[in-house]
């Protein structure tokens, strides 16, 4: 069954500590995502991959980090220098860089 | 700067009446577009996609969307909406997204 795995579904952490955040692919993507959806804000781009060991940062990477070491993980870690983490995290991938994306579940992350 | 604007933010509609939902993007050249949708407690799924051609695209359940390239727009429509339409929609343009637009459809 093809698709993308977001684990874990919820996610508690304490301020000041980092947590990270998977996100697996069976669907042989080279692109990969990671967004930040909040109410009324649409999903925002935090980084993006378009190549195993290569990303990008996007709109608001500041407080985040990823790796891409191999071709189906693009796992994001959320530091505490994010001053407002408490969100839901989207991943996504596509084929390529500009084609169709395919979506998680998501991860809601609750820092407190 | 690269940006999706999606003019609405919360649409109510009764059943049967014709949706229509803006979008307007900042891009040079050539774009790939597209509208996603998402249900209550589902994935976001693709509704339609523009790359080229015929700038009036038809996606799932009815849905269409046209490409009007002289306004940057890109709006959705559905001429009778039903109530299993409540879902949240978003027009992307690369990998940026809209703010996205909630709409409820009252039986």
């Amino acid at each position: 069954d093809g698709g993308i795995t977001q684990s874990p579904k919820y996610l508690f952490r304490k301020e000041g500590q980092n947590v990270t955040l998977s996100c697996e692919q069976n669907l042989n993507h080279d692109a990969m995502y990671w967004y930040r959806q909040d109410p009324g804000q649409g999903l925002r781009l935090i980084y993006y991959s378009q190549i195993v060991n290569d990303f990008q940062k996007g709109d608001i990477a500041e407080g985040y980090s990823v790796s891409r070491e191999k071709k189906e993980s693009f796992p994001l870690t959320v530091t505490s220098a994010q001053k407002n983490p408490t969100a839901f995290y989207l991943c996504a991938s596509s084929i390529v860089g500009n084609a169709e994306a395919f979506f998680g579940q998501g991860t809601r992350l609750t820092v407190v | 700067a690269q940006s999706v604007s999606q003019h609405n933010h919360h649409v109510i509609l009764s059943e049967a009446a014709s949706l229509e939902l803006g979008c307007n993007y900042s891009y040079g050249g050539t774009v790939n577009l597209f509208w996603y949708v998402q249900y209550p407690g589902q994935h976001l799924q693709l509704l339609l996609k523009y790359f080229s051609g015929d700038p009036l695209v038809k996606g799932i359940k009815g849905f269409e969307a046209e490409f009007i390239k002289s306004k940057f727009s890109f709006n959705l429509r559905k001429p009778s909406v039903q109530w299993s339409d409540t879902a949240e929609y978003f027009c992307a343009v690369y990998m940026r997204f809209g703010a996205g637009t909630r709409l409820t459809v009252k039986p």
